[in-house]
């Protein structure tokens, strides 16, 4: 599993107020990803890192941001969760330093959010 | 944008085979893979396409061909165990993303 831990794997808030997720790897591995999972529509791109407060935005980037103050933590954070929010989250590595993903990619173990 | 689609649901017989189907319309292509992903667990990744032809390993073996857009995976002496859903996921020339389709969810039967 690539030494990823996402934390919590779950949690219920309330509509309006601040969430932040966290994935943590112990293999500093340089890319990492948060991907959001909802029915009816796969797995979508929210942000992304390459590196120490290098991030950038995915597919699905509104209402969120992330951060990435050391390369082991990767921070999503819901300013002000909504219940179009309410989705299992999951964060990803990618072990090479290449152009694949390949055997490189490994998910995390998901974190279900859901926003009441 | 990206557009990749594969049934929402199979159903096939423990020892059978059967074949997952996938296509794309992507604005840009470098590679094609194939993702198993049992209820309520992580994805894990089965299968790497990126020139045409079939790759095999062991009972899966998945597909490509660019001209048609189209990829399937093929499991082999099916097993309860794979029960899951399977996720067709494409990446686009430089961007550092992969794109998924909604995902084929399989049910084997005895």
């Amino acid at each position: 599993d690539a030494g990823i831990t996402q934390s919590p794997r779950h949690k219920v808030t309330e509509t309006g107020t601040p969430v932040t997720l966290r994935c943590h790897q112990t293999e500093n591995h340089r890319y990492m990803y948060w991907y959001r999972q909802d029915p009816g529509h796969g797995l979508r791109l929210i942000h992304y890192s390459y590196g120490v407060k290098d991030t950038d935005k995915g597919e699905v980037s509104d209402g969120y941001s992330v951060s990435r103050s050391k390369t082991e933590d990767f921070l999503l954070t819901l300013e002000s969760a909504t219940s179009s929010q309410t989705s299992v989250y999951f964060c990803a590595i990618r072990t090479g330093t290449g152009e694949g993903w390949g055997t490189e990619a490994f998910f995390g173990q998901g974190t279900r959010l859901t926003v009441v | 944008g990206q557009n990749i689609d594969q049934p929402t649901e199979m159903t096939a017989t423990e020892g059978a085979i059967v074949q997952i189907n996938c296509t794309y319309q992507t604005s840009g292509f470098n590679g094609l893979f194939w993702y198993q992903q049992h209820a309520g667990e992580a994805p894990t990744f089965l299968s790497y396409n990126v020139l045409d032809g079939l790759e095999e390993k062991g009972r899966f073996s998945s597909f490509l061909s660019r001209s048609k857009g189209y990829s399937y995976l093929l499991l082999k002496e099916l097993q309860m165990k794979d029960s899951a859903s399977y996720l067709c996921a494409v990446r686009d020339t430089g961007a550092n993303n992969l794109f998924f389709g909604t995902g084929t969810r399989l049910t084997v039967i005895p």
